[in-house]
């Protein structure tokens, strides 16, 4: 049974560019959430989608935006990088009350 | 405000005991996680506390008091493999997690 999937693994893009992170959830989980995790620091939430809407939302500017698709995939887009953006993105899924599982993250580098 | 404190850093002795301290101020409690997370890798589940109380689970127990805004993590004969960061997260409605910065745990022989 698969876990959770993130591609890429790592990227660098350039200030300004616009990158697309992909995650895959666990076999059976409805429910997406974004992180951001600075080095050094725990898992910033970005925002969860849920039946393919935002169902909420942390303190990120609107560059960052999300996409579910109807088979529980989803997407999150950040336009106009800025190296403050250089981070690990955790996708975690979920089924109603029960636990998240984290996917391995994608290594963002904005030179 | 809504503020998860843990400390940075602690270091202990293969076969010690390591307890690792989280207090929290939030609002929408519904229930309080801990991960282990080795770097660059993904956080992985320890435990779970909803109600008052402690839950064991092999070497790992951790401890919730939703009155004081409290709980730990126990380590039990710690292990080499145990030199990793340790997350506390509080859920809230709707599932979100926040997440305190992390407990950098090294393991000495």
């Amino acid at each position: 049974d698969a876990g959770v999937t993130q591609s890429p693994t790592h990227l660098i893009k350039t200030r300004g560019q616009q990158v697309t992170l992909r995650c895959s959830p666990k076999s059976g989980h409805d429910t997406v959430s974004w992180y951001q995790q600075a080095l050094g620091q725990g898992p910033q939430f970005i925002f969860q989608y849920y039946e393919e809407e935002e169902r909420q939302r942390g303190n990120f500017p609107d560059r960052f935006s999300g996409h579910q698709f109807p088979n529980y995939s989803s997407e999150l887009n950040v336009n106009a990088l800025w190296l403050g953006d250089s981070a690990l993105y955790l996708c975690a899924s979920s089924f109603s009350t029960d636990g998240y599982t984290f996917g391995s993250g994608t290594r963002l580098t904005v030179v | 405000g809504q503020n998860i404190d843990q400390p940075t850093e602690m270091t202990a002795t293969e076969g010690a005991i390591v307890q690792i301290n989280c207090t929290y101020q939030t609002s929408g409690f519904n229930g309080l996680f801990w991960y282990q997370q080795h770097a660059g890798e993904a956080p992985t589940f320890l435990s779970y506390n909803v109600l008052d109380g402690l839950e064991e689970k092999g070497r790992f127990s951790s401890f919730l008091s939703r009155s004081k805004g409290y709980s730990y993590l126990l380590l039990k004969e710690l292990q080499m493999k145990d030199s990793a960061s340790y997350l506390c997260a509080v859920r809230h409605s709707w599932g979100k997690l926040q997440f305190g910065a992390g407990t950098q745990v090294v393991v000495t022989p």
